[in-house]
């Protein structure tokens, strides 16, 4: 079942720029997850937010939850060509720790 | 660190075979789950389980079974392998209380001709 969207599907960007990521769902959430993937690897995990979180920050990347919205987003500053990666939110409802995950923003880092 | 491995990173099988991919994680979590992603579908989940010989389905697990005979050990199984299935298959583990935070092998990229 679908339940994070993520806008945009694709984004480039220059390095030194920053990328915004968005993500929406559905139904109620304990937390939001965002994933990263390179190509044709597996998913790395990025950060979790909380549902009584709002914002949270780890290194260059900052994520935003508005539970009224049921929306998340994921901003990386100053991106790097090393960025360039698929990105995935991840919605957790405390169903016995399963996931539900977005079909992913691919971002592409020129240098 | 935690580390997920799984069997084979390429896997050519023909049509009919049964086939199996294994994954093992090391960090003694209790969740275990077998994806598979397609492009513009996303990850989908196919099967997961909360506990030795304990198994659920996922969203699409026509055509899959699986087993968990040790705590560290998910075994995904395709019974007879059609061409719908060629896709790459991610395993992951997780344990309850670390936010489901889920851990992922490097994925196998199954080809069935």
């Amino acid at each position: 079942s679908q339940q994070g969207e993520e806008d945009p599907q694709a984004l480039s960007i220059q390095e030194g720029e920053n990328a915004t990521m968005n993500c929406s769902y559905k139904t109620s959430i304990n937390n939001l997850q965002w994933y990263r993937q390179n190509s044709g690897r597996g998913l790395v995990h990025l950060i979790l937010i909380r549902s009584n979180e709002r914002e949270k920050h780890s290194g260059r990347l900052r994520v935003t939850l508005d539970t009224s919205k049921k929306s998340s987003s994921l901003l990386i500053t100053a991106s790097r060509a090393a960025d360039t990666a698929s990105y995935f939110c991840a919605t957790g409802n405390n169903q016995g720790g399963k996931l539900i995950f977005g079909q992913g923003t691919e971002l592409s880092v020129k240098p | 660190d935690v580390k997920v491995t799984q069997s084979s990173r390429y896997l050519v099988k023909r049509t009919g075979e049964k086939v199996f991919l294994e994954c093992v994680q090391d960090m003694d979590h209790e969740n275990m789950f077998w994806y598979r992603q397609d492009p513009g579908l996303g990850l989908r989940l196919i099967y997961f389980s909360y506990d030795v010989k304990m198994k659920e389905k996922g969203d699409i697990p026509e055509g899959y079974s699986v087993s968990r005979e040790k705590k560290e050990r998910f075994s995904l199984i395709l019974e007879s392998a059609s061409t719908s299935q060629t896709s790459m298959y991610l395993c992951a583990s997780s344990s309850p209380g670390v936010g489901d935070t889920q851990y992922f092998g490097p994925g196998t990229r199954l080809t069935v001709l």
